[in-house]
């Protein structure tokens, strides 16, 4: 138990659907961060929200849509997804230090469990 | 942008000693982490090396040489459940952000 929980763990879509992926951090972070895990690449960085605010965005499709309401909540909106995006899909947490959204970030961060998604 | 490099696959056997390498080359070097990640679970937070030198924890150490973008995690008296995907990050500066970037990580099967 690493004091981030996903949900849902598992979900399966079709291409026209539209579903949310939700993560929670009870460890008073200030930083959020979505990441996607295929098999045999990296994990790879999709979002970062520091301080609530967003401040990277690796260029990632617009039909995957963050939003962070909150320090402790974080989503991932999905629509008209398309097979290739079938991953595990990761939410973490960090503190980040700093006066500004952007600080530097000098903890190392803390995973949930994932949602394992796959697109039909 | 970065590289990072790990070999994607070692065995040893249960009570020895193993050394996992990783190579980076990064302009903005802000330090490295490793993680450790068990099939079908989150990646856990190992160890974390800024400076040149070697931290020890328990089984585990980490050592880091900046100059030569090199780092390796070291698992002594081997046991079964350390078999486990083990991923370097490295820590990078990327304009007023530091971003964290992870290799493909190294699966590491423990044998009797």
């Amino acid at each position: 138990e690493t004091g981030v929980t996903q949900t849902p763990r598992h979900l399966v879509m079709g291409m026209t659907n539209k579903k949310s992926l939700k993560c929670e951090q009870h460890l008073g972070h200030n930083a959020m961060y979505w990441y996607k895990q295929s098999a045999k690449k990296p994990l790879e960085l999709m979002f970062v929200y520091s301080l609530e605010e967003r401040v990277e965005n690796n260029s990632v499709p617009s039909r995957f849509s963050p939003e962070c309401p909150n320090s402790s909540h974080l989503f991932l909106h999905l629509h008209t997804l398309q097979p290739e995006d079938s991953a595990l899909y990761l939410c973490a947490s960090s503190q980040v230090l700093g006066s500004a959204p952007g600080g530097v970030s000098v903890h190392e961060q803390y995973f949930g469990p994932g949602t394992r998604l796959t697109v039909t | 942008g970065q590289n990072i490099d790990q070999p994607t696959e070692m065995t040893a056997t249960e009570g020895a000693i193993v050394q996992i390498n990783c190579t980076y080359q990064t302009s903005g070097f802000n330090g490295l982490f490793w993680y450790q990640q068990h099939a079908g679970e989150a990646p856990t937070f190992l160890s974390y090396n800024v400076l040149d030198g070697l931290e020890e924890k328990g089984r585990f150490s980490s050592f880091l040489s900046r100059s030569k973008g090199y780092s390796y995690l070291l698992l002594k008296e081997l046991q079964m459940k350390d078999s486990a995907s083990y991923l370097c990050a490295v820590r990078e500066k990327s304009g007023g952000y530091q971003k964290v970037t992870f290799g493909t990580g190294t699966k590491l099967q423990v044998i009797p």
